[in-house]
């Protein structure tokens, strides 16, 4: 009941495009879902996150969609461009509550590369 | 704040080594979490801290990992001895209100 799932596992999009990565939760007691943006040779680094009382969240070219009756979010890149090529990770958990911190569940992350 | 700072950056060692990782986090933050990175298992949880107490450590592979968070501004994760298996990107995390700040990692090659 702790999984998260990512998909697609890797990504090529064309400069300009849309990239969409999805991913579903099973956990009905998270109420946080960041995404996180890798790039080769750093840490993981948090790119937007949302709560389940709005469907949707936007900061500038990335938006996160969010369906909780069926338990499932998913991160679109708009105009997508070659700095945007990374490995994105989907995560859920707690929020923050009573002075502590819950962990993070990760979804396996996605490779994308946006072509020039 | 100069951000999550860990040590080293890089670490070669022989199987049957002590390994000691350090990671100092960001002032302020009351959340610690080592987490283990490889491309075959992904981004793994190996144990977090709340206000220096260990929460869950369910993650640690076996009792050849052990961490420690003796105050608020360090923390350690040690393999004793190390395995080739054990070679892998370890990161460490501090938290402020749910958001997660990775370090920089440290690269743990085990020959």
């Amino acid at each position: 009941q702790q999984q998260v799932k990512q998909s697609p596992q890797s990504l090529i999009v064309q400069k300009g495009g849309i990239s969409i990565i999805n991913c579903a939760y099973e956990n009905t007691a998270f109420d946080y879902f960041p995404w996180y943006q890798q790039f080769p040779g750093k840490g993981p680094a948090l790119l937007i996150a949302i709560r389940p009382d709005v469907s949707e969240k936007k900061e500038g070219r990335f938006t996160i969609s969010f369906n909780k009756s069926a338990k499932q979010f998913s991160l679109h890149i708009m105009d997508s461009q070659p700095g945007d090529s990374a490995t994105y990770f989907c995560a859920a958990s707690k929020s923050y509550s009573g002075g502590s911190n819950y962990k993070l569940t990760f979804g396996k992350g996605t490779l994308l590369t946006v072509n020039p | 704040d100069a951000g999550v700072i860990q040590s080293p950056r890089h670490e070669v060692t022989e199987m049957g080594q002590e390994v000691t990782l350090r990671c100092k986090p960001i002032s302020g933050h009351n959340s610690l979490f080592w987490y283990r990175q490889t491309m075959m298992r992904g981004l793994e949880l190996l144990i977090y801290f709340n206000n220096n107490v260990p929460i869950d450590d369910s993650g640690m592979p076996e009792d050849r990992f052990s961490a420690k968070m003796p105050n608020a501004s360090f923390s350690t994760l040690k393999i004793q001895p190390s395995e080739p298996r054990d070679s892998a990107v370890y990161f460490c995390a501090s938290t402020f209100y749910n958001e997660q700040f990775f370090g920089p990692g440290t690269r743990l090659t085990v020959l």
